[in-house]
């Protein structure tokens, strides 16, 4: 079974700084993708950005970055220039792609605070 | 248009009563999912519905009860209602695993 951790339970950064939130996962299988999702407290659960492990290109999406080392099993985010709207729960979650066990695995999130 | 919708969005109700939550998609997407984020945010599976077929049962009390009428519906039905049963349950689809998962708003449920 698969398990993601996430070592920062908050996190807090200036308006205009960077930050990078950790995550690690544990998995046997090859093949599987990675994902951070945002949560603000309107509860909605929003895909910031996805990483496919075959690629050894590191995902970006604006601000939002990764940092993917397969071999470490770590899949940080590092957001730039860090905005008041970025305040939420990050959650970082790997998917396998076999059928009848492919599912979305969550680690713990991670609380970020913006400071003005 | 919102792609993954959840009724209700609250519910307050008493131990033991049965409450169900509905969810739709109109994602043509083929994979529904119910999650349970606990006070501590913790998300975990609970199902997985394939085309209307079961595909994942994570060890879920049999209190608790999917049903997918087509593709695009999969309701959650709970039986006999306990304290411990309060969270925010969110309903997902997905078209492909390297896409991730769309999620409804979610719904808070409170046993009180």
């Amino acid at each position: 079974a698969q398990t993601v951790t996430q070592s920062q339970p908050e996190m807090s950064v200036q308006e205009a700084e960077t930050v990078t939130l950790s995550c690690t996962y544990d998995t046997s299988e090859s093949d599987y993708y990675l994902f951070w999702y945002k949560q603000p407290p309107s509860r909605q659960m929003i895909l910031v950005i996805r990483q496919e492990a075959y690629k050894q290109q590191n995902a970006t999406e604006n601000r939002f970055s990764v940092n993917f080392q397969k071999a470490a099993k770590s899949f940080s985010l590092k957001i730039s220039d860090s905005q008041l709207g970025d305040a939420a729960m990050y959650f970082c979650a790997v998917c396998l792609t076999n059928f009848g066990n492919e599912k979305l695995t969550f680690g713990t999130g991670t609380r970020l605070t913006i400071i003005p | 248009d919102t792609a993954v919708s959840q009724t209700p969005k609250y519910l307050v109700t008493q131990m033991g009563n049965d409450k169900s939550i509905k969810c739709e998609q109109n994602l043509g997407h083929d994979t529904m999912y119910w999650y349970k984020q606990d006070s501590k945010k913790f998300l975990k599976i609970m199902f997985s519905y394939n085309n209307k077929e079961l595909i994942i049962n994570e060890t879920v009390p049999n209190r608790f009860s999917p049903k997918s009428p087509d593709k695009a519906h999969l309701n959650l039905h709970i039986n006999s209602l306990e304290l411990g049963d309060s969270a925010v349950y969110f309903c997902a689809s997905r078209r492909g695993a390297q896409y991730g998962y769309t999620f409804g708003s979610g719904t808070r449920l409170t046993v009180v």
